[in-house]
């Protein structure tokens, strides 16, 4: 069954350091997105990507994030400078259609620890 | 804005017992509403989805849960608890077609716990 693949599953970083999460989205899936889970806390929306612009993005997304779809298979999330409340669950998600059903698939996650 | 509220952050029920897990939803169209399942180190599953073709919607591992317009609700339910239930649920609802890409909305989670 096809699946959402993310790598890291976990990496450490000092604060102020340039963080890359990678994700393969389902290949023939047209809506990528973004979601974090801070420990203990909800699942929580950062921003959604769509025919290589972001489609939306929540208050979280601020500048030190950014998402790039460098090629036809990956799908990035990058921390320009992380700080220590970047440490989370990072999930990438993706979506046939936008506007179907809303289902997405999610991958298993990438933890980022930030020190 | 949509959101959803899940009653209770923690529910212990006995192997064998009815399991149940509450939601609310807040929403000015008709909602998707879905349940996810997140068991420990793992990423987020569905369980199922309410698309509005069924109120009673049936999922994986035994769950379901009844769409309630009247009381704006989306419980799951499970007529019989396994150990292997014990993860983290959650409730969550799909931002409209008004935008590019529907996101979804996700509740505060409900852990379950299973006693033996």
């Amino acid at each position: 069954e096809p699946e959402v693949t993310q790598t890291p599953s976990h990496q450490v970083t000092q604060m102020g350091q340039e963080v890359i999460l990678r994700c393969v989205p389902i290949s023939n899936h047209l809506y990528f997105y973004w979601y974090r889970q801070i420990l203990g806390q909800k699942v929580e929306f950062l921003v959604s990507f769509y025919n290589n612009e972001i489609s939306e993005k929540s208050e979280i997304f601020d500048d030190q994030f950014s998402v790039e779809r460098p090629d036809g298979s990956n799908f990035t999330l990058k921390i320009r400078s992380t700080k220590l409340e970047d440490s989370a669950m990072y999930f990438c998600a993706s979506s046939v259609d936008g506007r179907d059903t809303g289902e997405l698939f999610f991958g298993e996650g990438s933890r980022l620890t930030v020190l | 804005a949509q959101s959803v509220t899940q009653l209770g952050s923690h529910v212990s029920v006995s192997e064998g017992a009815l399991v149940l897990l509450r939601c609310n939803y807040s929403s000015s169209v008709p909602p998707y509403l879905f349940w996810y399942v997140q068991y420990p180190n793992q990423g987020l599953q569905l369980l199922l989805k309410y698309t509005s073709a069924a109120t009673l919607v049936k999922g994986i591992n035994g769950f379901e849960a009844e769409f309630k317009k009247s009381e704006t609700s989306f419980h799951l339910t499970k007529p019989s608890a396994h150990m292997s239930d014990a993860a983290e649920y959650f409730c969550a609802v799909s931002d409209q077609p008004v935008s590019s890409a529907s996101k979804i909305i996700f509740g505060s989670g409900t852990r379950l716990s299973i006693r033996p």
